[in-house]
């Protein structure tokens, strides 16, 4: 079945600093991603669906000049979380859909990424 | 997308069947019923879908009712490994890019 990977599965940043968190398909093609944030012991909310050579759109509330998502091709989307301070520590998790196929699994969702700022 | 509504935890013992319930009194007809699990720290996991007939796969069975305001997730001999939060999540399967937003979903613990 499809497969959604991200790297990397935890990462620790100094407060002040950018992390990026990569999202691969990597046995499909996918125009559209999503990213979400998971606070402990809360549901996955989601934060922005990102789109092939175009902007992402983000959710309510959620600030797109500190979340910067880039989707450069059908199976990268990046998300770089700027400026990083300690309540942006959160799992965060993306997912995918291989378009154009009939098999309705929903969406796939890669393993998450830990994020921790110090 | 409609609203869903289940109970925030459930224990079942191992071997037994586990039912974990949802209610989605708003949803439409062009609507699915869709159920995730996630394991602790882990991505969620795709269970079952369906629209309006029973569904079973090899993970588990979906009962939803007549009137489609609720639904059952079903797992028959459910194991320690089972133990995860299970998420009923109702959309419109229609568009490829369609969202989808969790609820609270149900803590499911399974005991020995």
């Amino acid at each position: 079945g499809a497969v959604v990977s991200q790297h990397p599965s935890r990462v620790i940043c100094k407060s002040g600093t950018s992390v990026k968190i990569e999202c691969r398909s990597l046995d499909f093609q996918a125009t559209t991603m999503f990213w979400y944030r998971q606070f402990p012991k809360q549901s996955l909310m989601l934060m922005a669906t990102s789109n092939e050579g175009s902007k992402a759109t983000y959710e309510q509330g959620v600030e797109k000049d500190k979340f910067l998502i880039n989707h450069a091709s059908l199976t990268l989307s990046t998300l770089t979380v700027t400026s990083a301070h300690p309540e942006d520590s959160s799992f965060y998790i993306c997912s995918a859909r291989e378009p154009g196929t009939l098999n309705n699994y929903g969406y796939t969702f890669g393993s998450g990424t830990r994020l921790t700022v110090v | 997308d409609a609203k869903t509504t289940q109970p925030t935890s459930m224990d079942c013992a191992e071997g037994r069947a586990a039912n974990l319930p949802c209610n989605h009194s708003t949803i439409s007809g062009n609507e699915y019923v869709y159920w995730y699990r996630q394991i602790h720290s882990q991505g969620p996991q795709y269970i079952i879908h369906g629209l309006k007939n029973n569904e079973t796969n090899e993970m588990a069975s979906l009962i939803i009712t007549e009137d489609r305001k609720s639904s059952t997730l079903i797992l028959p001999h459910a194991t320690l490994r089972d133990t995860a939060v299970y998420y009923c999540i109702v959309r419109l399967r229609r568009y490829n890019f369609n969202k989808f937003y969790f609820g609270s979903g149900t803590k499911l613990n399974v005991k020995p």
